[in-house]
């Protein structure tokens, strides 16, 4: 099976921090998603990328940015931190073929 | 524009069947999807329908699509308590790897 890792399952920072979250995949799957969830919203993406050190705006990119240096790994930046990114966060990533996208179990970040 | 919608909430007695309904507005939709959350955790996928289907059975599960009107549901026949979750309604559009999701409508199963 599919194995999407999200590095921290709960973090709790503070405004104006740096912020990274981690994510790896270990079925070379070309394409990673970076995804929040928020009550009464669902899923927004944020950011998405189709390889190695490319990169796509998803819907909400603001406050955020990414890094794909490796294709196992997806990383989410906020540069400083603001409380209106208190969420869940949810990796994904799929394979070339596209049918199924596979997620990590998230991470609930607080921001203070 | 692309939208999902579904209702938030469902309530249904163990044993019997579940039906979470979903709207979509995309008629480029290539798959729809439905994933299931339990509490504290990330997305499951559930069942997958190629646009091209009317209807999918897996085990207690059946997704039924009607194209025309863009609807999109999911039976759960048998509901037990465990079905109780989150389940999100996602459709990909053309060739784009983004799926564009539902707001989730969380089934309750009464014992």
């Amino acid at each position: 099976d599919v194995k999407v890792t999200q590095s921290s399952r709960y973090l709790v920072k503070r405004t104006g921090e740096k912020v990274f979250l981690e994510c790896v995949q270990d079925m070379d799957h070309e394409n990673m998603f970076w995804y929040r969830q928020d009550p009464g919203l669902g899923l927004r993406l944020i950011y998405f990328s189709y390889d190695v050190k490319m990169k796509e705006k998803g819907d909400i990119p603001e406050g955020y940015s990414v890094s794909r240096e490796k294709k196992e790994r997806f990383s989410l930046i906020l540069e400083s931190a603001s409380t209106n990114q208190t969420s869940m966060y949810l990796c994904a990533s799929v394979n070339v073929i596209g049918e199924k996208l596979f997620f990590g179990s998230g991470t609930q970040l607080s921001v203070l | 524009g692309e939208d999902v919608e579904q209702s938030l909430f469902l309530s249904v007695r163990e044993g019997d069947s579940s039906v979470i309904n979903c709207t979509y507005t995309d008629s480029s939709s290539t798959y729809l999807y439905w994933y299931k959350q339990e509490p504290g955790a990330g997305l499951q996928l559930l069942t997958y329908i190629f646009s091209n289907m009317d209807m999918k059975q897996d085990q207690r599960l059946t997704v039924l699509l009607n194209k025309k009107d863009k609807h999109l549901s999911l039976r759960i026949a048998d509901t037990q308590t465990g079905d109780s979750a989150i389940y999100f309604c996602a459709e990909k559009v053309d060739s784009s790897y983004k799926l564009i999701f539902g707001s989730g409508t969380r089934l309750l199963v009464r014992p």
